[in-house]
C-alpha cells in the first residue's frame, strides 16, 4: 500500500467522550499534516511534524486536541471532551517537505458528535 | 480571515468543452500554489501545482495559470468530461522558513463544485 492511511473512517460518539484517530503516511514521507474539513468549506490546518517533532500547531486549535507521532511514523489525534462543534471530517496527509508542499492526503476520518 | 478564495461555488460545463476554475489569494508571501480534487467520502487528490516563478504549467488535460500582480491563478480542464466532475480546491503555501529547507502546511480556498454534463 503506497497511500495514505487513516482509522476510522467513520466515527460516531457521545458529547464528553474522547476519540483518538491513527494516520500512517506515506512510508517515504517525513511530513505529516492534519487537516479538519467542514461542510462546503476547504481543509483548514490544525498541526504539523516533520519526522517526530510537532512543528505548528493552529492558533485555533484547542486544548482539547492533542497530536503525537512518536517515532516519526503513524501519528494518532486525539480529542478530549468532544463537542458538537468538532463534527467534521479529518484529514491527514504526508509530504517530503524538501521537494515542495505537494501534500497526499488520507480518505479522512468522518467524526459525528451526538 | 479567508486568504485564498474561490468566489464561485459552482461552475457547470458541457462535456467536451473548456472549464476555467478561478483562484485568488491575498497573501503576498505565498510563493507555491496548488490544485486538489475531491470526490464526495474521500480525501482530497492533488492534480497539479506551480511556483511563483512560473506563469503557466501544463499537465495532460490541465493547465494552471499565474497572475502574480493580480495574486490570481485559475485552472484550465480541456477538454473536460464527466469523470471531472468534483469540488476543485486551490491550496497556497509559503515557501521554507529562513534558514529551513522544507515546506510548510496548505492554506485552501473553499471550493469549487463543477458539473460536467455528458
Amino acid at each position: 500500500d503506497t497511500g495514505v492511511s487513516q482509522d476510522p473512517r467513520h466515527k460516531i460518539t457521545k458529547r464528553g467522550q474522547n476519540v483518538t484517530f491513527r494516520c500512517d503516511p506515506i512510508s517515504e514521507h517525513n511530513r505529516l499534516y492534519w487537516y479538519r474539513q467542514t461542510l462546503g468549506q476547504g481543509p483548514e490546518f490544525l498541526t504539523y511534524f516533520q519526522n517526530e517533532a510537532q512543528l505548528e500547531k493552529s492558533r485555533l486549535l484547542s486544548d482539547r486536541f492533542s497530536a503525537e507521532r512518536p517515532k516519526g511514523s503513524f501519528s494518532t489525534l486525539e480529542i478530549q471532551r468532544t463537542e458538537q462543534g468538532d463534527s467534521a471530517m479529518y484529514l491527514c496527509a504526508s509530504s517530503l517537505g524538501q521537494l515542495g508542499p505537494e501534500a497526499f492526503f488520507g480518505q479522512g476520518t468522518r467524526l459525528t458528535v451526538v | 480571515d479567508q486568504q485564498v478564495k474561490q468566489n464561485s461555488p459552482s461552475l457547470s460545463v458541457q462535456e467536451g468543452r473548456i472549464s476555467i476554475l478561478n483562484c485568488d489569494y491575498t497573501n503576498s508571501m505565498f510563493d507555491y500554489f496548488l490544485w486538489y480534487k475531491k470526490y464526495p467520502a474521500e480525501g482530497p487528490t492533488f492534480l497539479i501545482s506551480i511556483s511563483s516563478i512560473k506563469d503557466k504549467n501544463e499537465d495532460g488535460r490541465f493547465t494552471v495559470f499565474l497572475n502574480k500582480s493580480a495574486k490570481h491563478l485559475s485552472l484550465h480542464i480541456v477538454p473536460s468530461q464527466p469523470g471531472d466532475s468534483a469540488v476543485y480546491f486551490c491550496a497556497a503555501s509559503t515557501e521554507p522558513n529562513a534558514g529551513g529547507t522544507s515546506y510548510g502546511k496548505l492554506t485552501f480556498g473553499q471550493g469549487t463544485i463543477l458539473t460536467v454534463h455528458p
